[in-house]
Order: C-alpha cells, then structure tokens, then sequence
C-alpha cells in the first residue's frame, strides 16, 4: 500500500514532442506528490509537486495532472529538448515532512 | 535557495576503513535530514531520517550499527560507513527539509570500496 507504480520505464520522444509520465498510487494518506529530475550521476532536482486539492497544477513547459478517485498522476513535457534527457522520478508522502515514496523511474531520451 | 552540499563528491577506500559523508543545508535550517541509496539505473533506497538532536530512525532492513548517522545541527548531518565492503558501494544521496513537505536533494556521493 505504500508503493508508487511509474510508468513507462523508458521513454523516446521527439523534439518538440509531448512526453507523459504516468504514476499510480494506493495510499490515500498521500496528500504530496512531487516529480524529481535526475542528470546521471548527479541528485534529483525537484520539479515540480501538486497537492489532491487541485487536478492540475503548471509551471512552464512541465505539468502535472492529478486524478485523486483514479489515485493517478502524470508529468507531462511539453515541447521536449534534447536538455530534457534524463531520468525522471515521481514520489508521494504524508504527514508533513515525512518521508517521499519513491517510483521506479522513467528514463526518458529526446531525440533531436 | 535551498541548496543542499555533500562531500566529499567521490570517494574510494579499502575494505574494512569506515567513510565519513557530509550533508550541508548551506542556505536554510534542516530540521530533517534523510539519506538515501541509489544503485545504477535503479530508483533511490531510503536508509534512514534524521532530526536534529535526535537519533535516526532506520528503513526496514538497514543496519544502523553499520551506517552511522548523525545530525548534530540544523545544517548538517553525517553518515559513516564502518568497516566498508565491496557490497556498499554505491550512489548516496542526502536530502533537506525545512519543516515543510519539500525535500532538496544533495549532489549525492559516489563510494567505491575496493
């Protein structure tokens, strides 16, 4: 009840392209949901986070859509760069500050 | 804001020596700090959380006699690896939080134990 399923776990787009990210949830505790970009060798970098309250939520070419009945929520990039590249990870928690369940991992390559 | 250090960023001992971690809250105070491993192309492993002042508590599975963790003050926390082995090598990562849900990660740093 505590994971975060991630899907797909790799992704090839096109420049220009719509990537989408899709994770799904069981604990309907989770009231955080932040996506995290991760350059290899390097640590995650927080994108962007949505709390159940609102279904979408933008912040310049990234977007999060949330299904709270679904218990889903993806990452969508719009016009994806080859700078995009990288592996993308979604998590989930509750009780403030607690601890991020992490997804598996998507590792997503824009082809120029 | 909310940067978060590490050091040092790569380090490779010999089995059976013990390797010291820093992570740096460098522009806000940390009330909890979290460390993390990452094996390749793998998603990140919660070891354990740490509060300021207090002891940590560990993940399921994770030998606190073994990975030592202290966070002695609102900017800094250490992780020790006693008596390394090949097995520990790894990516770890630390991460920040200021009292709220957010969480700033480190650069991570990468322990290769030969």
């Amino acid at each position: 009840q505590q994971q975060v399923k991630q899907s797909p776990q790799s992704l090839i787009v096109q420049k220009g392209g719509i990537s989408i990210i899709n994770c799904a949830y069981e604990n309907t505790a989770f009231d955080y949901f932040p996506w995290y970009q991760q350059f290899p060798g390097k640590g995650p970098a927080l994108l962007i986070a949505i709390r159940p309250d609102v279904s979408e939520k933008k912040e310049g070419r990234f977007t999060i859509s949330f299904n709270k009945s679904a218990k889903q929520f993806s990452l969508h990039i719009m016009d994806s760069q080859p700078g995009d590249s990288a592996t993308y990870f979604c998590a989930a928690s509750y009780n403030q500050g607690g601890k991020l369940i992490f997804g598996q991992g998507t590792e997503l390559s824009v082809k120029p | 804001g909310a940067v978060v250090s590490q050091h040092p960023s790569w380090v490779i001992c010999k089995s059976g020596t013990s390797v010291k971690i820093e992570c740096r809250s460098l522009d806000f105070q940390a009330t909890t700090m979290f460390w993390y491993r990452q094996f390749p192309k793998q998603s990140l492993m919660l070891m354990a959380t740490s509060n300021e002042g207090s002891k940590a508590t560990y993940e399921q599975g994770v030998e606190k006699d073994k990975f030592l963790i202290n966070h002695a003050s609102l900017t800094l926390s250490t992780l020790t690896v006693t008596s390394a082995h090949p097995e520990d090598s790894s990516f770890y990562i630390c991460s920040a939080s200021e009292n709220t849900d957010t969480q700033y990660f480190g650069p991570g740093t990468r322990l290769t134990v030969l």
